[in-house]
Parts: C-alpha cells; structure tokens; sequence
C-alpha cells in the first residue's frame, strides 16, 4: 500500500538553529500538506502543496512539493521554543480522498 | 477562526458497549473525514463522508464502525461492539472542496 516515510524521527535542535525534515515515497501523490500537532490535540495544517516543484512559505515555515512527486520537504528558520511538537507530512492521490500520513518528526528545542 | 469541535474529549466504554463520537465540522465545508491515531503511531484514515454518503474507507472501517449526518451540523462516528484493540485518539475532519482537511481536537476512547 502507500507509505510515506519521513525523517528525522526526531530531532533535538538549539533555539535559532533551522530545522530540515522530509518525507519520500515509492508512490506518485498529487498533493502533499505538512502538519503540526501538540500533545493532545488533533493536527494542525501548516502548508499545503499542489503542484510538482511548487515552493510555499508560511512565515519561518517553507515546504516544497518534489519534482518527482513523490516526496516534500519542510524547512523551518530560526526556530524557537513553540515550534516545539510532532510534524507529519501527508499525501493524497489522485482519485483517492485519503491523506496518507507519515510517522512524524517530533522536534526539541531547547532555549 | 471556525474550527472543527468534538465531542467527548474522552471516553471511558467497557468492550462490547457502542460508543458515538460527535462531531461538528465546520459550517461551510462539503466533505467529512474521521481518522484515528493509536498512542505514538501514525494518523490513519478510517473514512471518508461527502453528499450524505460514504465515498472512501479503509480496511479498519469494517462493519463495526457507521457514521451519519443526522442534521446539517452534526456528523457521528459510531463503533457498535468496541473492542480492545479500538482504543485511540479519534479526530474528525472537514473540507470544503476534499484537499485542504481541518481537523478536531480529537476524542480519546479508552477500552476497558
């Protein structure tokens, strides 16, 4: 079936330092969207992509939709302490409604 | 800023019971979504909800699990027989046009 796999699966990171994570598949995905979540609480949309090689920025968050579809990175700049959490990638195929989720990558940030 | 809200925050159910989880998307949006998320696992998809029918689901949605849209706000997961292993954080979703999904801050339900 699909599967994204994304890495890190976590990471411990300096405030101010930028942060780098990305998911990659063996299949094709016509859309790919990044997620934060917090303990408890359901996921939160960050960016969402559309289309092969599109680059969005939202904020200090920049995510960029592979050439190839098949995978997505997000960056993320000068991070700080809130940015703290567990970041998942996901991808929805064509003539599918699913999002298939990656098994995240959860961020430290220490002060 | 409409938001997706659900309704328990958590639930406590003894296996075998029926449980709902409820939720109410927000107003706008035309399709419906549950996921859940076993304790440090990955979000999956159970199913998918658009013009007041069932138009995805996946292996896990088996016939145990129903949902419904009683009225124009309210959208209901419902597990007849619960199980065990269907303890999880339960999120509902919305969309407005099936990309970009909102989700809720989840229902966690817990099996005895």
């Amino acid at each position: 079936g699909q599967q994204l796999n994304q890495s890190p699966q976590s990471m411990f990171i300096q405030e101010g330092e930028d942060v780098s994570m990305n998911c990659t598949s063996s299949s094709i995905f016509n859309t790919w969207l990044w997620y934060k979540q917090d303990p408890g609480e359901g996921p939160v949309l960050l960016i969402a992509l559309y289309k092969a090689g599109e680059l969005t920025s939202n904020g200090r968050l920049t995510a960029q939709f592979g050439i190839t579809r098949k995978d997505s990175f997000l960056n993320i700049s000068a991070s700080i302490p809130s940015d703290v959490g567990i970041y998942f990638c996901a991808g929805q195929q064509g003539g599918s409604e699913k999002l298939v989720f990656g098994k995240g990558t959860k961020l430290t940030v220490n002060p | 800023e409409p938001e997706v809200t659900q309704t328990p925050s958590h639930q406590v159910t003894q296996m075998g019971q029926e449980v709902i989880l409820r939720c109410v998307p927000i107003s706008n949006h035309l399709y419906f979504y549950w996921y859940r998320q076993i304790l440090g696992q990955k979000v999956e998809f159970l199913v998918s909800f658009y013009n007041n029918e069932i138009s995805e689901k996946s292996e896990i949605f088996d016939d145990q699990f129903s949902v419904e849209r009683p009225d124009g706000s309210n959208f209901t997961l419902k597990i007849r027989s619960t199980k065990l292993e269907d303890s999880a954080m339960y999120f509902c979703a919305s969309s407005s046009q099936g990309e970009k999904l909102f989700f809720g801050s989840g229902t966690q339900l817990s099996v005895l």
